[in-house]
């Protein structure tokens, strides 16, 4: 079946260092993927997400780009901020419109 | 409002105790999901709802948990004779319309459930 598998974690850096969270899946058909936030005491946010193959989705400085011959759709950011500490989920998106999660990676940005 | 709004935050149980966690979609929202978010995982689908009608209910691991949205705005989630393995954090998302593969979907922060 569908699925998607994430970088563990937990992911250490130092303010404005690089950041790469690796994100595979499996799927039958064209899904669509997404990045989802979840800052400490919030809900998950939509960070960015990508609709086919090829496609590029970026917000805050964080791009992702979906690579069908791969299957990846692995996270990005230049450099990290304190503020961007959070655990991050990739999930793709299955036809009905609800979406199978990975395990979440924590990602903790020291000054 | 402005948001998915989710109660109780908070729900400690008893094992063998029924219990109903709500959910307040966003106004309007036609699609909305419960899913099950146990610690260190990412979320699973339980269940999926297009205003009042319950179109998938494949995710719900036994017969003991019900979903209902008898308005096709607020929903329920009920689990009856709650076990330790339920003890999780209960995420609902809406989404605006039909929902489709790309659909982007909001989530409340979540009612997290212990069985003691």
């Amino acid at each position: 079946g569908d699925s998607v598998t994430q970088m563990e974690g937990p992911v250490t850096l130092s303010e404005e260092a690089f950041l790469t969270i690796n994100c595979t899946y499996t799927a039958t058909g064209y899904p669509s993927l997404f990045w989802y936030v979840q800052y400490p005491g919030e809900g998950l946010q939509l960070l960015l997400k990508a609709t086919k193959a090829d496609d590029k989705g970026s917000n805050k400085g964080f791009e992702a780009t979906y690579r069908k011959e791969t299957t990846s759709f692995h996270l990005e950011k230049g450099s990290v901020q304190v503020s961007d500490s959070a655990v991050y989920f990739c999930a793709l998106g299955v036809s009905q419109g609800n979406l199978i999660f990975g395990k979440g990676t924590k990602l903790s940005v020291k000054p | 409002g402005a948001g998915v709004s989710q109660s109780p935050r908070y729900k400690v149980a008893k094992r063998g105790q029924d219990v109903a966690l709500r959910c307040d979609p966003i106004s309007g929202h036609v699609s909305l999901f419960w899913y099950q978010q146990a610690l260190g995982q990412g979320p699973e689908f339980l269940t999926y709802f297009q205003n009042e009608a319950q179109l998938d209910k494949s995710g719900l691991p036994s017969d003991r948990f019900f979903a209902e949205r008898p308005e096709g705005s607020v929903s329920t989630l009920k689990i009856q004779r709650t076990q330790q393995e339920d003890s999780a954090v209960y995420l609902c998302a809406s989404s605006l319309g039909v929902a489709r593969g790309g659909t982007e979907a909001f989530f409340g922060q979540g009612t997290r459930l212990t069985v003691v």
